[in-house]
């Protein structure tokens, strides 16, 4: 099974440019995020989705839209990059059963470098 | 408000010495659920264990064990007889089954466990 993957897993981005994030899960799990995790502060949430056609902001959505028009893709834009977003970039989903106790399931990370 | 708050930044032992790891939670919901994930230096993300607030049954499983106390909102992690591959560093996660925070995942800051030999 290939899981969650993500692409690229390298990007080196100029201030201004802008670029897409690429996730997607062959698991037909109904939840899917993207984290961005920065040394010292664990993994933030920057926007998750429940379902297709819905999509919420997690703890850090600014500079980042996301849209959810299947199951199994959610990609992550970035829409003017800035220095600040260099960071390590994971995208997560999760069934979601009854309770909604299911565990994350991670693509590699996507490390994005913004000069 | 969730929070988790993973106090030790690091922690350097020798192999075969046993690590504990600390993680507290807030949470104000009486659902929720605990979790561990460790990041071996290769990066990614590997799911360790689930545990909800009403099982505070403490588990083994082979060298890891952990200790789930709701009185002071501890779930904290022990590797016993540490071994080099045991490097990596270590999240403890917190999802609330209810309220406005539901399906948000909050993970604490990371303890990197170091295991020398």
């Amino acid at each position: 099974n290939a899981g969650v993957t993500q692409t690229p897993k390298f990007q080196v981005l100029k201030t201004g440019q802008s670029m897409t994030l690429q996730c997607a899960q062959d698991m037909n799990h109904e939840y899917m995020s993207w984290y961005r995790q920065d040394p010292g502060m664990g993994l933030r949430l920057i926007h998750y989705s429940v379902g297709a056609g819905i999509t919420d902001q997690g703890e850090v959505p600014n500079g980042y839209n996301v849209s959810r028009s299947t199951t199994e893709d959610f990609p992550l834009r970035l829409l003017s990059a800035a220095p600040s977003q260099t960071s390590v970039y994971f995208c997560a989903s999760r069934k979601e059963p009854p309770g909604r106790t299911g565990e994350l399931f991670f693509g590699e990370g996507s490390r994005l470098t913004v000069l | 408000a969730q929070k988790v708050t993973q106090a030790q930044t690091e922690i350097s032992v020798v192999e075969k010495e046993d690590v504990t790891l600390d993680c507290v939670y807030e949470t104000r919901d009486t659902t929720y659920y605990l979790f561990w994930y460790k990041q071996p230096p290769s990066g990614e993300l590997v799911f360790l264990i689930r545990r909800n607030s009403f099982d505070e049954q403490n588990e083994i499983s082979g060298r890891y064990s952990w200790n789930f106390q709701k009185s002071t909102s501890s779930f904290n992690f022990t590797i016993t007889a540490s071994q080099v591959v045991d490097s990596a560093v270590y999240f403890c996660a917190l999802s609330e089954a209810q309220g406005d925070s539901w399906g948000k995942f909050q993970f604490g800051a990371g303890t990197q466990v170091v295991v020398t030999p």
